[in-house]
């Protein structure tokens, strides 16, 4: 079992939906968490960087995370054909330094 | 983006041959790493870097090495290329080697035939 598990999708939407994006993981000692978006053929950028529980927002996006559940969560309001990409959960552990343990990605497809 | 650029962006190359790729920074991040991505496993840590000359393993190490002879470029190479290494390779930098995030460039697709 992977210790990042991410449903792969592909999850479309109607243009203006809200996007609900979500990864479970395995290892308690987890307590860095982010998304990143990747474009086609781009590398993966960073969204969103929260430390452990809670809710983060920023601007259309909010994180958030569940450590009793081992769940993490991406919210996408308004959503737009630009919105269009996969998103990569990731966390790591505190003592981890920066090797980030990722999950497959999810596949969203906003439609106008 | 971040000042990372990954070369050759698309390389094919015959299984046994040695190749090399290529990774330059020009934000002097002292953190330098190496992933792949593949369908399915998400992106997955080869090497990196702390510092010139000091490198250290991932968790996908096996038939890949690295070089750091400046802050600036670190390199990655496959020593007799196999199939299971056709991938998407990620060179990414960091500030530090806590909580800052990591920046991606735009890869290297390899194809290994």
């Amino acid at each position: 079992q992977k210790e990042v598990e991410q449903d792969p999708g592909p999850l479309s939407v109607p243009e203006g939906a809200i996007v609900s994006l979500n990864c479970t993981y395995s290892n308690s000692a987890f307590q860095y968490f982010m998304w990143y978006r990747q474009y086609s053929r781009k590398g993966p950028e960073l969204l969103m960087y929260t430390y452990s529980s809670g809710n983060k927002e920023d601007g259309r996006f909010t994180a958030q995370v569940d450590k009793s559940s081992k769940y993490i969560s991406l919210f996408i309001r308004d959503s737009q054909p630009s919105d269009s990409a996969t998103y990569l959960c990731a966390m790591r552990e505190t003592a981890a330094g920066n090797k980030l343990t990722f999950g497959g990605g999810t596949r969203v497809l906003v439609k106008p | 983006d971040a000042g990372i650029t990954q070369s050759p962006r698309h390389k094919v190359t015959e299984t046994g041959t040695p190749v090399t790729l290529r990774c330059h920074q020009t934000e002097n991040h002292r953190y330098m790493y190496w992933y792949r991505q593949d369908p399915g496993h998400g992106l997955r840590l080869i090497h990196y870097s702390y510092g010139v000359k000091d490198t250290d393993k991932g968790e996908v190490s096996d038939g890949y090495s690295v070089s750091r002879s400046k802050t600036e470029d670190f390199l990655l190479t496959l020593e007799s290329a196999t199939s299971s290494q056709t991938s998407v390779y990620f060179c990414a930098i960091s500030e530090s080697g806590d909580v800052s995030p990591l920046h991606f460039g735009n890869g290297t697709r390899l194809t290994v035939t």
